[in-house]
């Protein structure tokens, strides 16, 4: 079945460390997103990729990066330059987004912090 | 830059019990409005995109329509199983990126 695929589900980081929060596509998308979610807050973009070897920095990209080298893969790395990582992150695609905008979303990664 | 506003931020229904959540939005050029389900813990599902106003989708008990201001998401006779996390979500003349609200937690008691 096409979809996105994010892993891991759970992941906890110690204070100091970077780590990286797989998303892959088999829906031959173009455009890929991540987004933080915190409670009681809404959905907010941290980085997202029109095309491959290209991407741009969302709301929130302090203190994470991404690489766009496989049209199919959008890794996220959060590095120890971001002070509040705790938090639900979810990666989504968009096979139209010119003209639908319509998103698809993986089920999500919950990285918690020693 | 585009605003969303999403009322309530909870709701509690009876089984049976229709209601409506409401989603207020800023825009310059309004080039769709999107509703997502999200269950607790997972990634949101994609419901309907309404472009202008005056468009009405429906989906089994879930009619989403829409004004020049707001839209609405009609839950007639809910179910239990209805119960979740509603998300709405703007897309603006200016670019391709959703701008999604906080989000309206419905939950249906038997």
């Amino acid at each position: 079945d096409g979809g996105i695929t994010q892993s891991p589900k759970y992941l906890f980081r110690k204070e100091g460390q970077n780590v990286t929060l797989s998303c892959e596509q088999n829906l031959n998308h173009d455009a890929m997103y991540w987004y933080r979610q915190d409670p009681g807050q809404g959905l907010r973009l941290i980085y997202y990729s029109q095309i491959v070897n290209d991407f741009q920095k969302g709301d929130i990209a302090e203190g994470y990066s991404v690489s766009r080298e496989k049209k199919e893969s959008f890794p996220l790395t959060v590095t120890s330059a971001q002070k509040n990582p705790t938090a639900f992150y979810l990666c989504a695609s968009s096979g139209d987004y010119a003209n639908t905008g319509e998103l698809f979303f993986g089920e999500g990664s919950r990285l918690t912090v020693l | 830059e585009d605003q969303v506003t999403q009322s309530p931020e909870a709701l509690r229904l009876q089984e049976g019990e229709s209601s409506s959540l409401n989603c207020s939005y800023t825009v310059s050029g309004l080039r769709g409005l999107f509703w997502y389900r999200q269950d607790p813990g997972k990634g949101p599902e994609f419901l309907f995109t309404l472009y202008s106003a005056g468009e009405e989708k429906e989906k089994e008990r879930l009619k989403a329509t829409l004004t020049k201001k707001e839209s609405f998401l009609h839950i007639t006779a809910p179910k239990p199983e209805d119960s979740a996390t509603y998300l709405c979500a703007v897309r603006s003349g200016g670019s391709y990126i959703p701008t999604f609200g906080r989000g309206t937690s419905l939950i249906v008691h038997p």
